[in-house]
């Protein structure tokens, strides 16, 4: 079966610090990968997707920037946060256009 | 543009059914999902219409009107669990499987 990771679960950083958010997929291979960023009380907004290694397509410009180094694995990150990265991040795995399946989340605060 | 319309909220009694539309933008449409997103939690996977008509999944069903650009999942004998965020979202062709999503509908179960 499939499951798909994120960590950390909870991040509390500083305005200006730098982030990386990772996320990684076992039990399939060539998956479409998914970042979306969820405001409290919001819908969920895409951030990037990638539909094979290196290849990135960025949804909303922005000081946040994907990477995709291997086949299951997604990396979001910023050299610089601001207030408004603050919200909580998931990352999301489906076979073409079928369904996505959702990883547990990482909860950003940037104070 | 692709603006995807469900109500904020909604409440309902433990025990009954109830229904919660969604109203889309019908040209490129591809699919429409449903997904369930408890407070704090990730969105897990609910139903996917792309034919038009009624998917019945156990307590839970979706229906498909692509003509109307309408969709709604109904939720029979509702239980206290069954209170969350149900999400609609849509693919459009050419879109490689991103997701479009409604703001979705907070749904209370009151006993």
């Amino acid at each position: 079966s499939q499951t798909i990771h994120q960590w950390p679960a909870t991040l509390v950083q500083p305005v200006g610090s730098p982030l990386s958010l990772e996320c990684t997929v076992e039990g399939t291979s060539n998956p479409n990968l998914y970042w979306y960023r969820q405001a409290a009380g919001r819908g969920l907004q895409l951030l990037f997707y990638s539909v094979g290694i290196g290849q990135i397509s960025s949804e909303v410009p922005q000081n946040l920037s994907a990477s995709r180094p291997q086949d299951r694995q997604f990396i979001l990150s910023s050299k610089k946060l601001l207030l408004s990265d603050s919200g909580f991040y998931l990352c999301a795995w489906s076979r073409g256009t079928s369904e996505q399946y959702f990883g547990p989340g990482t909860r950003l605060t940037v104070t | 543009g692709q603006n995807i319309d469900q109500p904020t909220e909604m409440t309902a009694t433990e025990g009954a059914i109830v229904q919660i539309n969604c109203t889309y933008q019908t040209s490129g449409f591809n699919g429409l999902f449903w997904y369930q997103q408890h407070a704090g939690e990730a969105p897990t996977f609910l139903s996917y219409n792309v034919l038009d008509g009624l998917e019945e999944k156990g307590r839970f069903s979706s229906f498909l009107s692509r003509s109307k650009g309408y969709s709604y999942l109904l939720l029979k004998e509702l239980q206290m669990k069954d209170s969350a965020s149900y999400l609609c979202a849509v693919t459009y062709s050419g879109n490689t499987g991103k997701l479009i999503f409604g703001q979705g509908t907070t749904l209370q179960v009151k006993p």
